[in-house]
């Protein structure tokens, strides 16, 4: 039983490349979370996709990210015109529902990270 | 503005001696708490959480974490650590119905042998 696959798990770019980062969720998980965790940072939240919606962006800088989850396929951040700032490790997580449940089952499940250097 | 605060950036310990990881949470209401481990090269991989009811939690591989609302925290424990412990900490709370996490910025963790 496979868990979030996450490729590559490093990307080098050069400034002003485009940089594709790809997440498989778990089998069965129709709800995938984007996260970037900055040097000395912890995780921050940037998109959260079921398929073929983006349900909110709200943690997605306004210009040159976006996210997509294709009805097949992996979901996909892509990154235009990369700068150095966004170095960073990105994160996609998965989970079977989108709303944490009073029965506290909900639980996301997270893959193992793109590294993604500019240079 | 919800918050998860982690004091302590780096923390060493000896192999077999006691940990305690401390987290602090800014929420009005009584949020659902985690607390997950990033080892080098993997992703995160949850250690446990609590959601309500009994307020110390067991984890896997030995960890514990007791809620005090009056503290506004959650503070990991283990009674003995081992060298594959060392890793990155991190504290996470998201609130009912929500999927926004908010993590804290880590706690290091080095093991001495």
């Amino acid at each position: 039983n496979a868990g979030v696959m996450q490729n590559p798990r490093h990307l080098v770019r050069r400034r002003g490349q485009e940089a594709r980062l790809r997440c498989s969720p778990m089998k069965g998980h129709s709800h995938v979370y984007w996260y970037r965790q900055l040097p000395e940072e912890g995780l921050k939240f940037m998109v959260y996709l079921q398929k073929e919606n983006i349900i909110d962006e709200s943690g997605m800088p306004k210009e040159r990210f976006s996210a997509e989850f294709p009805k097949e396929g992996p979901s996909i951040l892509r990154i235009q015109q990369v700068v150095r700032g966004d170095s960073a490790a990105y994160f996609c997580a998965s989970s079977l529902l989108g709303r944490t449940g009073g029965r506290g089952s909900e639980k996301l499940f997270f893959g193992s990270g793109t590294q993604l250097s500019v240079l | 503005a919800q918050s998860v605060t982690q004091p302590d950036i780096h923390i060493t310990v000896s192999e077999g001696a006691s940990l305690e990881l401390r987290c602090n949470y800014s929420y009005g209401a009584t949020p659902y708490l985690f607390w997950y481990v990033q080892s080098p090269g993997q992703g995160l991989q949850l250690l446990l959480k609590y959601f309500s009811g009994d307020t110390l939690v067991q984890g896997i591989k030995g960890f514990e974490a007791e809620f005090k609302r009056s503290q506004s925290s959650f503070n990991l424990r283990k009674p003995s650590v081992h060298w594959s412990d060392a890793a990155e900490y991190f504290c996470a709370v998201v609130t009912s119905g929500t999927y926004k996490y908010i993590f804290g910025t880590g706690t290091r963790l080095k093991v001495l042998a």
